[in-house]
Formats: C-alpha cells, structure tokens, sequence
C-alpha cells in the first residue's frame, strides 16, 4: 500500500495556466507538508499544515495555494504558471511536526 | 550563514571504503536529527534518525554533537548500491516548529 501519493507524476503545461496537484496519505499523520526541488536539487519547504491548519507558509508566490479538506489530504494548486515554477513538487507527512517524514513519489512539473 | 549546511561533494569513494559527512546547524534550539537519502529522480527516504547518544543500523552510524552544533553519517564498507544523495535534516519541535533540509552530499561508490 502506498504511504503517501501524489497525482499526477508528470505535468507538462503551458505559461499562464492554472493546474493542482494532488496528495494523500494513508499513515494516519497529523502534518503534511509541500516541497519544491529545483534543477539543482536543492529542497526548499513551500507549506505545512498540522491537523488542517496552516502552519508554514515560506516565501512562496501567492500563485501558490495549499488546501487540506481534511487530514489525509492537502492540494496545492499554482496559478498563472510560469518558466520557474518548473521542478519537482514533493507532498510528504509526519506524525506531527517535527518527526520524520514520509515523502511522495513526487511531480515532475513542466512549463513550456 | 545556512540553517544547515553541508558539503556538497561530490565524494567518489571505491567499494568497501569507509566514508563519513558532516552536517552542522546554526539554531540551538533543534531538537530532533535525520538522515535522508535521496537516488536520482526519486523521493527522499528516512535513513535514520540521530539520537543524543548516537545510534548504528548496520552499516551506518549516526552521531550528534549539541555542543558543536553538527551530526555526521558514518558509512563503513560502502558497497555501489550506497551510492546517492545523503540529506542531513534538522528540526524545531514546537508549535511552528519545522524541519530544515541540508542541500544534500552526493556520494558515488565505484567498483
């Protein structure tokens, strides 16, 4: 069974459009988190959420925005896409905050 | 100055060779310590976590020193599947706590 996953796995759009991603995990984790891995595979934090509520927003666009209906779950949907918003897009979760985590397969996003 | 730093490498070491990175932190007040290791094109992966007073699974130990502010990965007899990047992460347990990604030692093992 999978922990944590992410659909899709690849997303190939075009400058300007609006896409989501999604995540689920099934660990019973009360944290769940958003990643952005560049091209030069440094892993930067986008957002935490613990127990539905937003606990981490870094210095991200407001293009970009999380939602968590409920525990299991948290979506992260970009507005207005652009060349840099290229990379990988990691979901993980935790037990809570601070604990180890458990990553996504990962979505390899795409601008053209 | 980074949260976490580590160095980059990349370290080309021959099978069997005993290698070891660093990781040094800059927030006294962390709390809780990681390995990651992350393959090409994949996720990262939980290795181990660090304890106060070290810890071994195998191959690999782990140690923490508060004092110095850094944790290391000690890998002996490194075999071609270790190859891969080590992530070092540091967190903060409280309410706003978060955990911090080093940005990765690269790590090949050659025959």
């Amino acid at each position: 069974d999978t922990a944590v996953s992410q659909t899709p796995k690849y997303l190939v759009t075009q400058m300007g459009n609006d896409k989501s991603i999604k995540c689920e995990q099934n660990l019973g984790h009360d944290t769940m988190y958003w990643y952005k891995q560049d091209s030069k595979k440094f892993l930067k934090i986008m957002f935490s959420y613990n127990n539905k509520e937003l606990i981490i927003n870094e210095t991200v666009p407001n293009r970009f925005s999380p939602k968590s209906p409920d525990k299991a779950h948290l979506n992260l949907h970009i507005n207005s896409l652009e060349l840099g918003d290229s990379a990988v897009y990691f979901c993980a979760s935790s037990q809570d905050l601070g604990s180890e985590q458990y990553f996504g397969p990962g979505t390899r996003l795409t601008v053209t | 100055r980074k949260e976490v730093e580590q160095d980059p490498g990349p370290f080309n070491v021959p099978e069997g060779a005993t290698v070891a990175f660093n990781c040094t932190y800059s927030n006294s007040a962390s709390q809780s310590f990681f390995w990651y290791r992350q393959d090409c094109r994949k996720e990262p992966k939980l290795l181990m976590s660090v304890y106060s007073s070290g810890n071994e699974d195998g191959r690999f130990t782990a140690q923490l020193n508060r004092a110095s502010q850094y944790i290391s990965l000690l890998i002996r007899d490194s075999k071609l599947s270790d190859s891969a990047t080590y992530l070092c992460v540091v967190s903060v347990n409280t309410n706003a706590g978060k955990s911090t990604f080093g940005d990765g030692t690269t790590l090949t093992v050659k025959p």
